[in-house]
């Protein structure tokens, strides 16, 4: 069966500091991967999406940047967090069609 | 662009039914989807609509009408663990989806 794994679960960083997210696939090959990013309250905004190795599309031009170094692993960086930059980032995977996203458990990030 | 709209929020009391609609607006539109969110959980998949018509999944039954831009999400039998965010969501090219504000559903005994 498929699994999904995103860490850390919670994060604190203050204001200039860098970031790193990673998300990890088992179970499946060559899923589309997603970062999403839900403000308190909020829906859910989509970051990120690649279709393969290497391949990242960017939604919202922003600070932050995705990379998928393997197939199954997709990382959301930034070299200087911003306070706005604040919310719960999602990674989620989905078979070639997209029909169904399945989601990490989630990262709540402070930036303070 | 994309864009939906779905209400903010929608109170039922146990057994009852209670229906959830999402109108949207898009391109290159695929289907329509429909997850469950916890507060403090991740989301998880429900429903998808790829065709009009209604899709039937226990109590959760999702609906799509193409011509009307227009889905709905009905759940029967309310049950306390039912209160929860609900999102419909668009699918469109290269299997992006974009998410609707969220319903914040509140089941009351």
């Amino acid at each position: 069966s498929q699994t999904i794994h995103q860490w850390p679960a919670t994060l604190v960083q203050p204001v200039g500091s860098p970031l790193s997210l990673e998300c990890t696939v088992e179970g499946t090959s060559n899923p589309n991967l997603y970062w999403y990013r839900q403000a308190a309250g909020r829906g859910l905004q989509l970051l990120f999406y690649s279709v393969g190795i290497g391949q990242i599309s960017s939604e919202v031009p922003q600070n932050l940047s995705a990379s998928r170094p393997q197939d199954r692993q997709f990382i959301l960086s930034s070299k200087k967090l911003l306070l706005s930059d604040s919310g719960f980032y999602l990674c989620a995977w989905s078979p070639r069609q997209g029909e169904k996203l399945f989601f990490g458990s989630g990262t709540q990030l402070s930036v303070l | 662009g994309q864009s939906l709209e779905q209400p903010s929020e929608v109170t039922a009391v146990e057994g009852a039914i209670v229906q959830i609609n999402c109108t949207y607006q898009t391109s290159g539109f695929y289907g329509l989807s429909w997850y469950q969110q916890h507060d403090g959980g991740a989301p998880t998949f429900l429903s998808y609509n790829g065709l009009d018509g209604l899709e039937e999944t226990g109590r959760f039954s999702s609906f799509l009408s193409r011509s009307d831009s227009y889905g709905y999400l009905l759940l029967q039998e309310l049950q306390m663990k039912d209160s929860a965010s609900y999102f419909c969501a668009v699918i469109s090219g290269y299997s992006t989806l974009t998410f609707g504000k969220g319903t914040m559903l509140l089941v009351s005994p």
